[in-house]
């Protein structure tokens, strides 16, 4: 267990729809990061957040958007869903120094 | 930028023998160097990771990995494969001068697959 959770594990929708996907870090680790796996695909890194603010954006859609809360816990949002957007959609948190990254176990989204 | 290759898509190698995967790395700064390790339908597990100090990192489940500054490498190898290590394996880089708070980027991953 990497102390990093996700919710929900799966998630299937329609096109068109927006969902929420939640990530809460390890206690105390400040950086959240979201990355997309699509199938057969390497990670595509979406964005990043350090301590409530936007550090670094990656190849992260307009429709997409996500924030990270006073509690540290983060949320991607992800809305006008089209059938590309099914994947795997993973949370990481890191804590200070120069360590390594922690992941959840993923949030799987199935786009009909 | 900082960015990662990991050149091939898949390492096929029979168990018992030893393994390589590949990885190089560009980043501005001191490069912060991490592998990770994938089974079906799960996260990414950390593996090992470079951050000063010693070349050859020794990390879980009997994987080491040295880090070759002017190759800009750091490839990930084990003495003797068994066929449980058969997943998926990513690189990734941090660019050290600015530390946990920088991207951490990753390479495309390679499909280890070990036979016996």
């Amino acid at each position: 267990d990497s102390g990093v959770t996700q919710t929900p594990k799966h998630l299937i929708t329609a096109t068109g729809q927006r969902v929420t996907l939640r990530c809460s870090p390890r206690s105390g680790d400040l950086s959240v990061y979201w990355y997309q796996q699509s199938l057969d695909q390497g990670l595509q890194f979406l964005i990043q957040y350090y301590n409530g603010e936007e550090r670094a954006k990656g190849n992260i859609l307009e429709r997409f958007s996500a924030q990270q809360f006073p509690d540290l816990h983060s949320e991607l949002n992800l809305s006008s869903l089209e059938l590309g957007d099914s994947a795997l959609y993973f949370c990481a948190s890191s804590g200070s120094g120069n360590t390594e990254a922690f992941f959840g176990q993923g949030t799987r989204l199935t786009v009909v | 930028a900082q960015s990662v290759a990991q050149p091939e898509d898949q390492v096929n190698v029979a168990e018992g023998n030893p393994l390589t995967v590949k990885c190089t790395y560009s980043v501005s700064g001191n490069p912060y160097l991490f592998w990770y390790v994938q089974y079906p339908n799960r996260g990414l597990q950390f593996l090992l990771k470079y951050i000063t100090g010693d070349n050859l990192v020794k990390g879980s489940y009997g994987f080491e990995a040295e880090f070759n500054k002017s190759q800009t490498s750091f490839h990930l190898k084990k003495p003797s494969a068994l066929v449980s290590d058969s997943a998926l394996y990513f690189c990734a880089v941090r660019d050290g001068a600015t530390g946990t708070a920088s991207k951490l980027t990753f390479g495309t991953g390679t499909r280890l697959q070990v036979t016996l």
